[in-house]
């Protein structure tokens, strides 16, 4: 089974400082991890997923599958960051392509000017 | 582009009804996902299609129902609606190749309220 976990609710950081949003999952095969941002007022949308390991409007989030976690980081947050972020996971199917994509309960991030 | 469109936007129904949402997504995209979201119980998916095939299943019950249309646009159905049926409704559109191609492009939900 799949499960994700994002034990953070409601995460406050005041504008400059580093953003951490912790992310945790259980999957048994090979997993992709992904974040989701909803702004407010807007659609849900895909933030960055591990295996495109790339910045996106300076976050990073690298997959330890030691420690099962896909935390999002930005080194200064920004008042624009205000969201609510998701993270997801998405198994691997050797033949069939992907599983379905099981989601965190949310971190709504409040960045304080 | 266009994105990804659902209809009705709110709806409102009593208990024991039935309703149907409708989804159309982004031209070009075969695969369509609908989600649950509520305050209680966040983002869950219900199914997902394509190719006019149900290619995943989520943990609801049989009330749920979903089909798809040879133009990939999609409907859910919900019967005898419950109250705890009450939620934003998600669709979500990708290119379904499967491989490294799994990005969902969201609507805007409808929201449904069952009275």
């Amino acid at each position: 089974a799949q499960r994700v976990t994002q034990p953070e609710k409601l995460l406050s950081v005041f504008k400059g400082a580093p953003v951490e949003l912790k992310c945790n999952y259980s999957y048994s095969g090979s997993p992709e991890l992904f974040w989701y941002v909803q702004y407010s007022r807007q659609r849900l949308q895909l933030l960055l997923r591990h295996i495109s390991r790339e910045s996106i409007k300076g976050f990073t989030a690298d997959l330890n599958k030691g420690e099962t976690s896909f935390h999002l980081k930005k080194p200064f947050a920004q008042e624009e960051d205000s969201a609510m972020y998701y993270c997801a996971l998405s198994g691997r199917l050797s033949n069939f392509g992907n599983e379905k994509l099981t989601f965190g309960t949310g971190t709504r991030l409040t960045i304080i000017p | 582009k266009a994105g990804v469109t659902q209809t009705p936007r709110y709806l409102i129904k009593t208990r024991g009804q039935q309703v149907t949402l409708s989804c159309s997504p982004i031209s070009g995209h075969r695969s369509v996902s609908w989600y649950q979201q509520t305050p209680g119980q966040g983002l869950q998916f219900l199914f997902e299609y394509f190719s006019e095939t149900q290619r995943n299943k989520g943990n609801f019950p049989g009330r749920f129902s979903g089909r798809q249309f040879s133009n990939s646009r999609s409907e859910m159905n919900v019967s005898t609606l419950e109250l705890g049926d009450s939620a934003l409704y998600l669709c979500a559109s990708s290119l379904g190749l499967g491989d490294f191609s799994y990005e969902q492009y969201f609507g805007p939900g409808t929201r449904l309220t069952v009275t």
